[in-house]
């Protein structure tokens, strides 16, 4: 079945700096992704839509500046976490879909575990 | 406009029981559901789909969820709980309308098996 990476898978780093996390769809191409945030015990809550080959929607109360989320190809997604803060510390999950056949399937990465120290 | 409502944020259920977790949703156009579990500290697994065919659908480990449009509900069953089932489970709507529609999450119900 069709498969979407993340990396990294853990990411431990200080306050100030900025974390760049890779979203990958391995077997199929993905005009649309989508950003994740899931907070301990929450669920999961939606950044952002990212669109290949243009700028990507946030949701309301979603910094753009400071998310910046990048889709330059058919299969990759970024989302990078500028300055970041302790209470940037989550869960950051993406998603691809796969609109293949005219069947819509979404297909989620791993997630990546931030720690802002 | 699409939203999901999971009714229980905590089930707890003994072991060899059945599990019933309970999802309705909203949606302007004729909805995909999903069910996906996360187990702790890890990422997000699809347990079943439903995408307009038929309306009972059986996913992985046993489960299976049943669609009632007329009801608005896509609940999810298993005869008998293991504990291995213990998770979180989240209800996902999504509407094929356009490329652009959103995958809304519900808020997720906490599933706990007793020995």
């Amino acid at each position: 079945g069709a498969v979407v990476s993340q990396h990294p898978s853990r990411v431990i780093c200080k306050s100030g700096t900025s974390v760049k996390i890779e979203c990958r769809s391995l077997d199929f191409q993905a005009t649309t992704m989508f950003w994740y945030r899931q907070f301990p015990k929450q669920s999961l809550m939606l950044m952002a839509t990212s669109n290949e080959g243009s700028k990507a929607t946030y949701e309301q109360g979603v910094e753009k500046d400071k998310f910046l989320i990048n889709h330059a190809s058919l299969t990759l997604s970024t989302l990078t976490v500028t300055s970041a803060h302790p209470e940037d510390s989550s869960f950051y999950i993406c998603s691809a879909r796969n609109l293949a056949g005219g069947r819509e399937t979404q297909y989620f990465g791993p997630g990546t575990r931030l720690l802002v120290l | 406009a699409q939203s999901v409502t999971q009714l229980d944020s905590h089930v707890s259920v003994s072991e060899g029981t059945p599990v019933l977790l309970r999802c309705n949703y909203s949606s302007s156009y004729s909805p995909s559901l999903f069910w996906y579990v996360q187990h702790p500290n890890k990422g997000l697994q699809l347990l079943l789909k439903y995408t307009s065919a038929a309306t009972l659908v059986k996913g992985i480990n046993g489960f299976e969820a049943e669609f009632k449009k007329s009801e608005t509900s896509f609940h999810l069953t298993k005869p008998s709980a293991h504990m291995s089932d213990a998770a979180e489970y989240f209800c996902v709507v999504s509407s094929m309308k356009t490329s652009y529609d959103k995958v809304i999450f519900g808020p997720g119900t906490s599933l706990s098996v007793i020995p």
